[in-house]
């Protein structure tokens, strides 16, 4: 799985975007990209996933550059609640589209919100 | 909502021990993962299954083994508990007939073996 890079912090006040980069520079046209976050003392919680379109959840939205070498994660009203380590991972799906391949975790983004 | 659950939030063991910990998960999930998360290092895969009775190493399954007599359950087992086992792990599960779904995490189980 491609190697993804992701400043070790990152602060924002509350009620702005947060815009979280990551760079994955190495990524091949069959990985997708993860977005997790993990608030203290719990486990990891996906966020969001995508292959090259920009993609927007409840939670997220995921841009995507053109070329794929990188992406950005945005919260768009960051919270309190938000502040939590971000982790970028990129990952290829298994054959026929199967999800069981495993994810490798980098060291992430500190992301503090404050008010 | 899927729910991953770790039996113990707190584990404290001695060395030598013989350390089981259990995780479930109750959405019918192929895959069920163990990691462990220390500080500095990330999480690290240790053990990783995808049917009931199947079982794959992750990067880090020395001084560990696993069970998966159920779909359900998926357990990791310390044979014989180091204090370099000291750490918190994670246990998580996906679904295989869901192609690019996430993963859902426990709680985690801090260990510390003393």
């Amino acid at each position: 799985d491609a190697k993804t890079t992701q400043p070790p912090s990152m602060d924002c006040a509350e009620g702005r975007a947060a815009n979280l980069p990551c760079n994955h520079s190495t990524i091949s046209g069959n990985e997708y990209v993860y977005w997790y976050r993990q608030i203290h003392s719990q486990g990891p919680q996906y966020i969001i996933h995508g292959l090259k379109n920009n993609e927007t959840n409840e939670m997220a939205s995921l841009i995507i550059t053109e070329d794929r070498k990188s992406s950005t994660l945005i919260l768009p009203h960051a919270t309190l609640r938000d502040t939590a380590v971000y982790y970028c991972i990129v990952r290829v799906l298994s054959a026929g589209g199967t999800s069981y391949g495993k994810l490798t975790f980098g060291q992430g983004t500190i992301l503090t919100v404050h008010p | 909502d899927v729910k991953v659950t770790q039996s113990s939030r707190y584990l404290v063991k001695r060395t030598g021990e013989k350390v089981f910990l259990e995780c479930v998960q109750d959405m019918d999930h192929e895959n069920m993962f163990w990691y462990r998360q220390d500080p500095g290092l990330g999480l690290r895969l240790i053990y990783f299954s995808y049917d009931v009775k199947m079982k794959e190493k992750g990067d880090i399954p020395e001084g560990y083994s696993v069970s998966r007599e159920k779909k359900e359950r998926f357990s990791l087992i310390l044979e014989s508990a180091s204090t370099n086992q000291t750490s918190m792990y994670l246990c998580a599960s996906s679904s295989t007939g869901v192609p690019g779904a996430g993963y859902t995490f426990g709680s985690g189980t801090r260990l510390t073996v003393v």
